[in-house]
C-alpha cells in the first residue's frame, strides 16, 4: 500500500524568503502526485498535481513541485514567500485512476511579515 | 448545492453514544472519500466510494465505524459507542474522476467532540 512521508511539520520563514517542503512517498508502482492547501478558515483546495510527463509542475500562486522517480519525492518550491501562504500544505498520492488518495501528516507554514 | 456539504458543522456527543455524520457531494460526483483531522495526524484515510464499485474501507480505525452511501449521492458515517479517541474533524471530499481530474472538492467538515 502507498503511504506519504512530509518531514518538515512547522516551519516558520520571513516574507521573500524560498521554501522547499519535502514529501516522499512510498509505492514501487506508477503514481498520481498532488499538493494541497488549506488557509486558515477555508477548506482545503488543490495546488497542484503529477500525473505524466514533465516532471516539473507549476500550481496556482506560483508554487511548483518536481518529481523525482528516483528519490520518491515531489518536494514543493516557491522562490519568495509570501505573508498570504501562511497555511497548512498536504501532500498526497495515489497509484492509479480508481485508487485512493492518501494524504501526509501536513506541513504547517508560518510567514513573518 | 455548488460545493459539498456537510452536516452537522459541529457535534458534541457523550462518550458511549452513536453517532452520524452526513455528506452530500456535488452533483454527479462518482468518488467520495471520509478522511479524520485530527492535530498531528494530518489526514486519515478512512473510506472510499468510487461509482457502484465496492467501498475500500480499509481506512476505518475499528469495526465501530461504518459508512454507507445512498443511491450514488449522499454518504453517512456512523461512528457507534463513541470514545474520546474519535474526537476531530471528519472531511468529506469529492471528486469527477473523468479524464483523469483527480481534484478533490472537500467540504467543511464536521467538528466531533466526544465529552
Amino acid at each position: 500500500a502507498q503511504s506519504v512521508s512530509q518531514h518538515n511539520h512547522h516551519v516558520i520563514l520571513s516574507e521573500a524568503a524560498s521554501l522547499e517542503l519535502g514529501c516522499n512517498y512510498s509505492y514501487g508502482g506508477t503514481v498520481n502526485l498532488f499538493w494541497y492547501v488549506q488557509y486558515p478558515g477555508q477548506h482545503l483546495q488543490l495546488l497542484l498535481k503529477y500525473f505524466s510527463g514533465d516532471p516539473l509542475v507549476k500550481g496556482i500562486k506560483g508554487f511548483e513541485a518536481e518529481f523525482i522517480k528516483s528519490k520518491f519525492s515531489f518536494n514543493l518550491r516557491k522562490p519568495s514567500v509570501q505573508w498570504s501562504d501562511t497555511a497548512e500544505y498536504f501532500c498526497a498520492v495515489n497509484a492509479g485512476r480508481d485508487d485512493k488518495i492518501i494524504f501526509g501528516k501536513g506541513t504547517r507554514l508560518h510567514i513573518l511579515p | 448545492g455548488a460545493g459539498v456539504s456537510q452536516s452537522p458543522s459541529n457535534k458534541v456527543t457523550e462518550k458511549g453514544k452513536d453517532v452520524e455524520l452526513r455528506c452530500d457531494p456535488i452533483s454527479g460526483h462518482t468518488a467520495l472519500y471520509w478522511y479524520r483531522q485530527s492535530l498531528g495526524q494530518g489526514l486519515e484515510f478512512l473510506i472510499y466510494f468510487q461509482g457502484n464499485s465496492a467501498p475500500d474501507k480499509s481506512g476505518l480505525p475499528s469495526d465501530r465505524f461504518s459508512a454507507e452511501r445512498t443511491g450514488g449521492s449522499v454518504s453517512t458515517l456512523t461512528i457507534q459507542r463513541t470514545q474520546q479517541e474519535d474526537s476531530a474533524v471528519y472531511l468529506c471530499a469529492s471528486s469527477s474522476r473523468q479524464g483523469f481530474n483527480e481534484k478533490l472538492f472537500f467540504g467543511s467538515g464536521t467538528q466531533l467532540s466526544v465529552l
